[in-house]
């Protein structure tokens, strides 16, 4: 079965604190693929990063960065050093190699940034 | 840039009646799909079509049905409108190739009154 978890249902920060969402995932695909995505109140989601289950480097884009473990099924996201302009929903997403056409994504994680 | 565009931001319907929302991509996908969003229930997949006339039921097809008649159009269709339907609706598409990303649309607010 494919799964995704998103624990934390919201999140409030203050402004320029650091902030981690987590995302868990269960498959049995050897070669799959997480995807984290933000819903800005606008309701657009917006893509921000893939990655595929043979590369487990951590990436980083400038604030955000991702942490991703097979050993423990996690892509965690966190954001450096938060911004007003980081509040949203921010969805994790997963598609295995035998489930090209669907995405199972977690509920969603409500970040808010307190200026 | 890959662009989704849902005809209808917010709609506000009355319970029975026909209801449509229309998604229009412009990057030739394959692939495109019918999401419902809900609060603590995140999205969940209602139909997907991966060509032209061809389409497939999701986790909740139940009270809708859709339309593939060109490549680049994709419509839900709510036959008759009840106020549990109320919800968020987003359209997304994709190239069919495994972990290929999904691009979404910006969502119609539907309301049923």
């Amino acid at each position: 079965a494919q799964k995704v978890t998103q624990a934390q249902t919201e999140i409030s920060v203050v402004e320029k604190e650091d902030v981690t969402l987590d995302c868990v995932y269960e498959t049995r695909d050897t070669t799959y693929y997480l995807f984290w995505y933000k819903q800005p109140p606008s309701g657009e989601l917006v893509f921000l990063i893939r990655r595929n289950s043979f590369d487990e480097q951590n990436e980083i884009s400038g604030r955000y960065s991702w942490n991703f473990q097979k050993s423990t099924s996690s892509f965690n996201f966190t954001i450096t050093a938060s911004q007003v302009v980081d509040s949203a929903v921010y969805f994790c997403a997963l598609s295995g190699s035998n489930t090209g056409n669907q995405f199972y994504f977690g509920t969603g994680t409500s970040l808010t940034v307190i200026p | 840039d890959v662009k989704v565009t849902q005809s209808s931001r917010y709609l506000v319907k009355r319970t029975g009646e026909k209801v449509f929302l229309e998604c229009v991509q412009d990057m030739d996908h394959e692939n495109m799909f019918w999401y419902r969003q809900d609060p603590g229930l995140g999205l969940r997949l209602i139909y997907f079509s991966y060509d032209v006339k061809m389409k497939e039921k999701g986790d909740i097809p139940e009270g809708y049905s859709v339309s593939r008649e060109k490549k680049e159009r994709f419509s839900l269709i709510l036959e008759s409108a009840s106020t549990n339907q109320t919800s968020m609706y987003l359209c997304a598409s994709s190239v069919p190739a495994s972990g290929n990303t999904i691009y979404f649309g910006e969502g119609s607010w539907l309301t049923v009154v």
